[in-house]
């Protein structure tokens, strides 16, 4: 079975341009979420989907951060526009039923704001 | 929102050590699981143990609810055991939103 997965790996971009995050979530998974992990504040859940819907987007930084689900098996995470503060590495995790249940990490895209 | 303490912060290992892994927390939970992050930062799913004893291979947890604390073990350490490991936490109807801890960073060494 594939695992999350995340594209791109890697990013850098330009202080001011978007950015586009994708992820696949493990088929058959209803729960979806984008965390971001600092070295200043660890791990961070950004939003958390159910059944495509979101949830819960309460720890989303502000206004430049948006996220889709526009199906089952697709999300993004768009930063528009990008501040070198955003640099991070960007989680997309799922799990089946959400709450309370294993959650799988796809290997992460790390972005570099300059 | 609920406190996640692990300790101890990092630690040293030679290959084929014990060692005990501790997760305290500030509430009572209902969702607890245990990460292991790797050199590469792939984080991976170890154990989801809101309560109880598990094991799996050399790694075994244990979650003692009523006093808030959560262990892990790592028995015969090897070198590829070597990363942070977080403990994650969450309770109440916002059972998802785990909050996790600062992890502890584990070396292996040959």
């Amino acid at each position: 079975d594939a695992g999350v997965i995340q594209s791109p790996r890697h990013e850098v971009t330009e202080m001011g341009q978007e950015v586009t995050l994708r992820c696949k979530p493990i088929s058959g998974h209803n729960s979806l979420f984008w965390y971001r992990q600092t070295m200043m504040r660890g791990l961070e859940l950004l939003i958390y989907f159910n059944n495509n819907v979101p949830i819960d987007d309460s720890g989303m930084p502000e206004d430049r951060f948006s996220a889709k689900m526009p199906n089952a098996s697709f999300s993004t995470l768009k930063i528009q526009p990008s501040e070198p503060r955003d640099s991070a590495v960007y989680f997309c995790a799922s799990s089946f039923g959400g709450r309370g249940n294993t959650i799988y990490f796809g290997e992460g895209s790390w972005l570099t704001v300059v | 929102g609920i406190q996640v303490e692990q300790s101890p912060p990092d630690l040293i290992l030679q290959e084929g050590a014990n060692s005990t892994l501790r997760c305290n927390f500030s509430d009572s939970v209902n969702n607890l699981q245990w990460f292991h992050q790797n050199p590469w930062g792939q984080l991976i799913n170890l154990f989801y143990i809101p309560s109880g004893t598990k094991q799996n291979g050399r790694l075994s947890a244990t979650t003692v609810a009523t006093e808030r604390y959560s262990l892990l073990y790592i028995s015969s350490s090897q070198t590829t055991d070597s990363g942070v490991y977080f403990c994650a936490v969450a309770s109440g109807g916002s059972n998802y939103k785990l909050t996790f801890g600062k992890g502890t960073l584990l070396t292996v060494n040959p």
